[in-house]
C-alpha cells in the first residue's frame, strides 16, 4: 500500500495568516493526488484534485501543488471558515489511502 | 443536485452483520465508480472498498477483505455494503462517496455518513 504522511498533525493559526500543509507520499502517485476539508459533524469537502486543481466552487485562496511523491495544500489568507481538518488522498493505485490529517485551529 | 444518502447503520453485536445501502440521485450513477469511507470516532479517513462503473474492478482494503462485499444496482442507482463478522473495530461512521471517474479519480461527492457500532 502506499503511505501518506502529512505534516504537520495540527497547527495554531490566525485568520489573515498563510498556512502551508505537506503530504508525502511513500512512493510516486505522479499527479494523482487530492485534498480533503472537514468540519466537525460533516463529511469531508473536495477542495483540490490532480494535485493542483481546484474544484468548482472553491475559494481561490486555496492552492495545491507537487508531484511524484511531495505536495503541498496551501491557504493564503485563512478566513474563519477554514478553521477544520485537511486530508490529502492518494488514488493513483488501490487500497486509496489517506494521510491522518491536519487540524488548523485558531490561535 | 448530486446527492447520496446512506442508511443501514446501527448497534450490532459481534460476529453480526448489517448491510449499509447509498442511495444515489443527480448523476448518471452507470457512468462513476463509487466507494465506501468510513471514520472510527475522533479518527482519521479510512477507504473501506471501491467498485468500477460497471463493477469490473472490487478492492477492498486489507481490514475487511473476506468480511465485507460491495456491490451496486442500477436499476435502483443504489450501492451496497454487506458486512459480516463484525468486529468491535469496525465501529466508524461510514460514508459513501462517488468518484470523478469511471474508476481512478478523487471523491467529489459524499453522503452524510450512517453510524455502525459493534458492541456487545
Amino acid at each position: 500500500a502506499i503511505w501518506m504522511t502529512q505534516s504537520p498533525s495540527s497547527l495554531s493559526a490566525s485568520t489573515g495568516d498563510r498556512v502551508t500543509i505537506t503530504c508525502r507520499a511513500s512512493q510516486g502517485i505522479s499527479n494523482y493526488l487530492a485534498w480533503y476539508q472537514q468540519k466537525p459533524g460533516k463529511a469531508p469537502k473536495l477542495l483540490i484534485y490532480a494535485a493542483s486543481t481546484l474544484q468548482s466552487g472553491v475559494p481561490s485562496n486555496f492552492s495545491g501543488s507537487g508531484s511524484g511523491t511531495d505536495f503541498t495544500l496551501t491557504i493564503s489568507c485563512l478566513q474563519s471558515e477554514d478553521f477544520a481538518t485537511y486530508y490529502c488522498q492518494q488514488y493513483y493505485d488501490y487500497p486509496r489511502t489517506f494521510g491522518q490529517g491536519t487540524k488548523v485551529e485558531i490561535k | 443536485e448530486v446527492q447520496l444518502v446512506e442508511s443501514g447503520g446501527g448497534l450490532v453485536q459481534p460476529g453480526r452483520s448489517l448491510r449499509l445501502s447509498c442511495a444515489t440521485s443527480g448523476f448518471i450513477f452507470d457512468d462513476y465508480a463509487m466507494h465506501w469511507v468510513r471514520q472510527a470516532p475522533g479518527k482519521g479517513l479510512e477507504w473501506v472498498s471501491g467498485i468500477s462503473w460497471n463493477s469490473g474492478i472490487i478492492v477492498y482494503a486489507d481490514s475487511v477483505k473476506g468480511r465485507f462485499t460491495i456491490s451496486r444496482d442500477s436499476a435502483k442507482n443504489s450501492l451496497y455494503l454487506q458486512m459480516n463478522s463484525l468486529r468491535p473495530d469496525d465501529t466508524a461512521l461510514y460514508y459513501c462517496a462517488k468518484d470523478m471517474q469511471y474508476s481512478k479519480g478523487a471523491f467529489d461527492v459524499w453522503g452524510q455518513g450512517t453510524m455502525v457500532t459493534v458492541s456487545s
